[in-house]
């Protein structure tokens, strides 16, 4: 069972570059999200979805984007990165909304921004 | 209280020992608590969602109970052992899909 994967593990980049994080799901589920996690603040929720074509803002979503195309794929955009998104960034899918249904994570992608 | 916080920051036990961690959280608009565990290097995995005010669950040694009135939730593990070294993140979903989590509380078990 692949469950979550994220793809790239590592990527470094220069500030002002673009990049897109990878995140497939194969559990049918519902709900997937994005949350960053940096030293001392915890996992903070970027961007949600309840849905195929459905995305919402969490958190912190300013710097990102997503979309949801299919039940199975929600990748993360930083169109312009700059050094304060230098972080360790984790997907996650749920079977449905409303949180009432464990979230699966998935390996984390850790990004940094020169 | 705003947001889910969680206490003490960090814990450091002998093996053996019984310990437990509270996570606070806004007891308005109450929809389900969750606990997630999570090893350095590897990813938080669930270990309870509870939805029910008195709810209690159990997993081997490691058991939680809610309070949706009061708004607190206690995890308790029993004799532990030092593979249950872990951050414990809580976490609770507000205006039904934002999943928030509190800063976690960091158990290391001496050998």
């Amino acid at each position: 069972n692949a469950g979550v994967t994220q793809t790239p593990k590592f990527q470094v980049l220069k500030t002002g570059q673009s990049m897109t994080l990878q995140c497939a799901q194969d559990m049918n589920h519902e709900y997937m999200s994005w949350y960053r996690q940096d030293p001392g603040m915890g996992l903070r929720l970027i961007h949600y979805s309840v849905g195929a074509g459905i995305t919402d803002q969490g958190e912190v979503p300013n710097g990102y984007n997503v979309s949801r195309s299919t039940t199975e794929d929600f990748p993360l955009r930083l169109l312009s990165a700059a050094p304060s998104q230098t972080s360790v960034y984790f997907c996650a899918s749920s079977y449905s909304r409303g949180g009432t249904s464990p979230l699966h994570f998935g390996n984390g992608t850790r990004l940094t921004v020169t | 209280i705003l947001n889910v916080e969680q206490s003490p920051q960090s814990l450091h036990v002998q093996e053996g020992d019984s310990t437990n961690f509270t996570c606070s959280f806004p007891s308005s608009n109450f929809y389900a608590l969750h606990w997630y565990r999570w090893e350095t290097a590897k990813s938080p995995e669930a270990l309870f969602v509870m939805t029910l005010n008195g709810d209690e669950k159990k997993k081997g040694r490691i058991s939680a109970t809610l309070n949706t009135k009061e708004g607190y939730s206690y995890l308790y593990i029993k004799g532990s052992q030092p593979e249950d070294s872990a951050t414990y993140l809580c976490a609770q979903p507000r205006a039904g899909n934002m999943l928030t989590f509190g800063g976690g509380t960091r158990l290391m078990v001496k050998p």
